[in-house]
């Protein structure tokens, strides 16, 4: 059965520094992971997919990689905004089908 | 539609109480998706639709749980006899097709309370 890890469970940090969350995930046989933004009572907003075939994928000031045989995924968050701050959560999908989410990470970015 | 679109936004349901929730995907998306998030936690899957094909019912909890999408566009998850454990957030995502690389897109999700 497939768990993800997500650490750390919160993060705050100040505004504009550059920060990695981290992915884990036991079962390396994966389909795609994806990355994800949820804000307060909100549903969730897809930030980045990878492939497993692919290393990393980037959008704007946002970089995620992929180390399938370490079981690894890093969302990297440059020059971070207040904006920014909401739970992050990576989804590791193992086949055609269902995703499996860590718990998510909670971003606070103080101005 | 331009998203995801889940109603009611929120429920709030007696002990014993059978609810229905309804999603609405993306237009022409293929597959369909319900998840189950508790407080605090990442969403837990419950099962997912190819078309009007349930392919995958296994995380639904009980056989108190039934979900359906005749025409393979709406889909409805059905709760009978509600307890309070099923107090949580219900997440539908829908995705292009499933046998490619597909982003998943979520409603913003029906939270339901179970008194």
């Amino acid at each position: 059965k497939q768990e993800v890890t997500q650490i750390p469970a919160a993060l705050s940090v100040p505004e504009g520094e550059n920060l990695v969350l981290n992915c884990s995930f036991t079962d390396s046989a994966i389909y795609n992971l994806q990355w994800f933004r949820q804000d307060p009572g909100k549903g969730l907003t897809s930030l980045l997919l990878i492939q497993s075939s692919q290393r990393e994928q980037t959008s704007g000031r946002l970089n995620a990689s992929l180390d399938k045989s370490s079981g690894r995924s890093t969302l990297y968050i440059a020059a971070s905004q207040p904006g920014d701050s909401a739970t992050y959560l990576c989804a590791v999908r193992e086949d055609a089908g269902k995703s499996t989410f860590g718990d998510g990470t909670t971003l606070t970015v103080k101005p | 539609g331009a998203g995801v679109s889940q109603s009611p936004r929120y429920k709030v349901a007696k002990r014993g109480q059978d609810v229905a929730l309804r999603c609405d995907p993306i237009s022409g998306h293929v597959s369909l998706f319900w998840y189950q998030q508790a407080l605090g936690q990442g969403p837990e899957f419950l099962t997912y639709f190819q078309n009007e094909a349930q392919l995958d019912k296994s995380g639904l909890p009980s056989d108190r749980f039934f979900a359906e999408r005749p025409e393979g566009s709406v889909s409805t998850l059905k709760i009978q006899r509600t307890q309070q454990e099923d107090s949580a957030v219900y997440l539908c995502a829908s995705s292009l097709d499933d046998r490619t690389n597909e982003k998943l897109f979520f409603g913003s999700g029906t939270q339901l309370s179970v008194l």
